[in-house]
């Protein structure tokens, strides 16, 4: 059983650039949620898909976006960054409401 | 509004020693609770979870929790920790809100473990 996966591990952006992170689903799972984790703060939930829709937002901008394809992987998109954006992208998957299984994330870093 | 509360943000135990984490929550219904674990640059790994029935569940590495309607708590315990315990835990409540299912995790308790 392969886990969640996330791609990059590390990434340094500019304000002002756009950045995409890719995420390989755990097999079997149909659903995938990203969270935010800034530096010593829990995870927030920024959005999730299902079926390669969105199934719901947390309170993050447009700027933020995301896609699911039929594999289940999916990216999240993120425009214009700020330096508040610097922090740890979790990726998880699950099958409709099963407990979340997480990657080991991309930590970004906007300069 | 729905919420998860981890009162202590750092903890310091001897190995040996037993360890209680603290977990409060505000949620309308029914929660679905979950213990999580994140080691230094790593992502979150499922201690343990409690969706229904016994209020005592049981999970990986020696772990338990004890769900407590009337205090709005899951305390995560183990009897013995081991210095490889050492790393963030996370409590979350799984919250249906507008027909998605999200977590809302607290801010984390850090567990350091003196040899």
């Amino acid at each position: 059983e392969t886990g969640v996966t996330q791609s990059p591990t590390h990434l340094i952006k500019t304000r002002g650039q756009q950045v995409t992170l890719r995420c390989s689903s755990q097999s079997g799972h149909n659903t995938v949620s990203w969270y935010q984790q800034a530096l010593g703060q829990g995870p927030q939930f920024i959005f999730q898909y299902y079926r390669e829709e969105e199934n719901g937002r947390g309170n993050f901008p447009p700027r933020f976006s995301g896609l699911q394809f039929p594999n289940y992987s999916s990216e999240l998109n993120v425009n214009a960054l700020e330096l508040d954006d610097s922090a740890l992208y979790l990726c998880a998957s699950s099958w409709d409401n099963s407990p979340l299984h997480f990657g080991n994330g991309t930590r970004l870093t906007v300069t | 509004a729905q919420s998860v509360t981890q009162p202590d943000i750092h903890i310091t135990v001897s190995e040996g020693a037993s360890l209680e984490l603290r977990c409060n929550y505000s949620y309308g219904a029914t929660p679905y609770l979950f213990w999580y674990v994140q080691s230094p640059g790593q992502g979150l790994q499922l201690l343990l979870k409690y969706f229904s029935g016994d209020t005592l569940v049981q999970g990986i590495k020696g772990f338990e929790a004890e769900f407590k309607r009337s205090q709005s708590s899951f305390n995560l315990r183990k009897p013995s920790v081991h210095w490889s315990d050492a790393a963030e835990y996370f409590c979350a409540v799984g919250a249906a809100t507008s027909g998605t299912y999200k977590y809302i995790f607290g801010t984390g308790t850090r567990l350091k473990v003196l040899a």
